[in-house]
């Protein structure tokens, strides 16, 4: 299994606070995805880095900031949480060139109320 | 913009019959198309994909998929399923070399004794 960890797993907070989830890669691949899942919309791109510090967005980013450090690292914020941001919140990884072929994190599943 | 469209939110069977799950793709360009499987509670992990070569391609555990391009699909099927097959598939495409991968709404398989 691809070397991928994400923290937290779960994680119930209330509207308007700021929320961070992270993803750390064992793997030194490049490219790094959030994705969100929700019932009746499959996944959804957030943003994605394909390298340290570049970064770019994908469908839904609004609401959403990411930062990547590190090769490794790739963090997700949410500056004020809503009860829309209620999902399971999937980290990716892929190798350069990218070829759409993306080995995935357990999830992390974020409750705002 | 790429699109995938997967027909059946969900397909239950009965263990040994075959399965269809469909999958059509709206794309212009060259395309690499994926399958992708989620057990409960788990990440996506790959199950197939398609980049070049041959239009059919196969899984280890007897699924196969076959590219059409006449007809923008790329279906995977299961001459006979196992309880354990009982997961949510999702098709995927990107444009070859892109790093950006959409997914579609994803289709429940469920496999009854």
């Amino acid at each position: 299994d691809a070397g991928i960890t994400q923290s937290p797993r779960h994680k119930v907070t209330e509207t308007g606070t700021p929320v961070t989830l992270r993803c750390h890669q064992t793997e030194n691949h490049r490219y790094m995805y959030w994705y969100r899942q929700d019932p009746g919309h499959g996944l959804r791109l957030i943003h994605y880095s394909y390298g340290v510090k570049d970064t770019d967005k994908g469908e839904v980013s609004d609401g959403y900031s990411v930062s990547r450090s590190k090769t490794e690292d790739f963090l997700l914020t949410l500056e004020s949480a809503t009860s829309s941001q209620t999902s399971v919140y999937f980290c990716a990884i892929s190798e350069s060139p990218p070829t759409g072929e993306l080995f995935f994190g357990e999830g992390s599943r974020l409750t705002v109320l | 913009a790429q699109s995938v469209t997967q027909l059946d939110s969900q397909v239950p069977v009965f263990e040994e019959a075959p399965v269809e799950l469909r999958c059509n793709y709206s794309s212009s360009v060259s395309v690499y198309l994926f399958w992708y499987v989620q057990y409960p509670n788990q990440g996506l992990q790959l199950l197939l994909k398609y980049l070049s070569g041959s239009t059919l391609v196969e899984s280890i555990n007897g699924f196969e998929a076959e590219f059409n391009k006449s007809q923008t699909s790329f279906h995977l099927r299961k001459p006979s399923v196992h309880i354990s097959d009982t997961a949510e598939y999702f098709c995927a495409v990107s444009q070859g070399g892109s790093e950006k991968l959409v997914f579609g709404k994803g289709t429940k398989l469920t496999v009854n004794p």
